[in-house]
């Protein structure tokens, strides 16, 4: 069974700084594909960014980018320009892509960022 | 319009009731899946169903039951309700054999058993 581990329960960055959220993950496959969801405290679970394993260009949106490093199965998000908006809980995420299409997320344990204004 | 939408957002009941969630999302999705958050924030998928066909059920109790009456809908029902159960239920919808594509989640319901 892949797992998902997040090893930085908090975070905490100042306002318009850069912070970097750590991710890796166990898996004997080798198609797969790994996301970020941001969790507010209004609890709505929201996308901030997707990569496929087979890849290997690092996925970017906007302010967000991820350093995906398949080998060490390390997937780290980058925040530049950290905003008050970005508080909140991130999760990082492990899909198989096993071809069956309704398999579930594996989440991590989420890491809670806090912006200092 | 709200893509995933969930009833109630909030439920307290007492121990032993029996209580239901309802789930609909208006994406045109044939896959929808159940997540239960626990207290920390813990994230675990609970069911997948593709197109009606329960497609995933990992461990849970026999207690909960989904159900499907036709893609756009999803219901969990609960069965004498634990104080385990207390956690944040969360409905999610996503394109089948697209694993690429992102899970939808709804709002969420908060269900605190008592």
């Amino acid at each position: 069974a892949q797992t998902v581990t997040q090893s930085q329960p908090e975070m905490s960055v100042q306002e318009a700084e850069t912070v970097t959220l750590s991710c890796t993950y166990d898996t004997s496959e080798s198609d797969y594909y790994l996301f970020w969801y941001k969790q507010p405290p209004s609890r709505q679970m929201i996308l901030v960014i997707r990569q496929e394993a087979y890849k290997q260009q690092n996925a970017t949106e906007n302010r967000f980018s991820v350093n995906f490093q398949k080998a060490a199965k390390s997937f780290s998000l980058k925040i530049s320009d950290s905003q008050l908006g970005d508080a909140a809980m991130y999760f990082c995420a492990y899909r198989t892509d096993s071809g069956g299409g309704a398999d579930g997320l594996t989440f991590g344990k989420g890491t809670h960022l806090i912006i200092q204004p | 319009d709200t893509a995933v939408s969930q009833t109630p957002k909030y439920l307290v009941t007492q121990m032993g009731n029996d209580k239901s969630i309802k789930c609909e999302q208006n994406l045109g999705h044939d896959t929808m899946y159940w997540y239960k958050q626990d207290s920390k924030k813990f994230l675990k998928i609970m069911f997948s169903y593709n197109n009606k066909e329960l497609i995933i059920n990992e461990t849970v109790p026999n207690r909960f039951s989904p159900k499907s009456p036709d893609k756009a809908h999803l219901n969990l029902h609960i069965n004498s309700l634990e104080l385990g159960d207390s956690a944040v239920y969360f409905c999610a919808s996503s394109p089948y054999r697209q694993s690429y594509n992102e899970q939808f989640f709804g709002p969420g319901t908060r269900l605190t058993v008592l």
